[in-house]
């Protein structure tokens, strides 16, 4: 069966500093891969997506970057981290040009930028 | 481009009062529509689906039907209970290449005893 790892699960960093958030999937091959940010009391806000290894799209101009370096491993990072970017950050997966299959998410990171 | 709106809330009922959450789409060709749920401090689960029109989606006393005509997929529980309280959230999926997913804002339910 299909699996998706996430982590760290919380996370309190400083302003200024670096950020890498690893999302990786098992159990399927050349999924599409999803980096969603949840603000407090808000939506899901859709970051970065993939259809395959180094390809990545931007949904938002912004501080963040991502990288998929391995087919089932999704990078979520920033250089430099602005309170702007606190938030709850989900990795998501779903099964390549299947419009009726679901999103598979993550358990979420919890980051708070001080 | 396609969305989904929905009530925002925070909706607040008491425990075995009735539940709907209205959702509504714009889309281009014909999405399959989904309703995930959000506990607190938790990732999304998925609740239901459904992939055509008219097809009902229900799991765990939850339903929702596929409308086309009114472009709708409203969420519906007879008796809601304590640990129904959660963010609800809409969403739709299109067979476009790569980012074929759109959520709505979600929906808080807070179920009082």
């Amino acid at each position: 069966s299909q699996t998706i790892h996430q982590w760290p699960a919380t996370l309190v960093q400083p302003v200024g500093s670096p950020l890498s958030l690893e999302c990786t999937v098992e159990g399927t091959s050349n999924p599409n891969l999803y980096w969603y940010r949840q603000a407090a009391g808000r939506g899901l806000q859709l970051l970065f997506y993939s259809v395959g290894i180094g390809q990545i799209s931007s949904e938002v101009p912004q501080n963040l970057s991502a990288s998929r370096p391995q087919d089932r491993q999704f990078i979520l990072s920033s250089k430099k981290l602005l309170l702007s970017d606190s938030g709850f950050y989900l990795c998501a997966w779903s099964v390549w040009g299947g419009s009726n299959t679901e999103a598979f998410f993550g358990q979420g990171t919890r980051l708070t930028v001080v | 481009g396609n969305s989904v709106t929905q009530m925002e809330g925070p909706v607040t009922l008491s425990e075995e009062a009735f539940l709907t959450i209205n959702c509504t789409y714009t889309a281009t060709g014909y999405p399959s529509l989904f309703w995930y749920v959000q506990y607190p401090g938790e990732g999304l689960q998925l609740l239901l689906k459904a992939t055509k029109a008219d097809d009902k989606g229900s799991n765990k006393g939850f339903e929702a039907t596929y409308r086309k005509e009114t472009t709708s997929f409203h969420l519906e529980k007879g008796s809601v209970q304590v640990s129904d309280s959660a963010v609800y959230f809409c969403a739709l999926s299109t067979d476009n290449y790569g980012q074929n997913f759109v959520f709505g804002p979600g929906t808080r339910l807070s179920v009082l005893p």
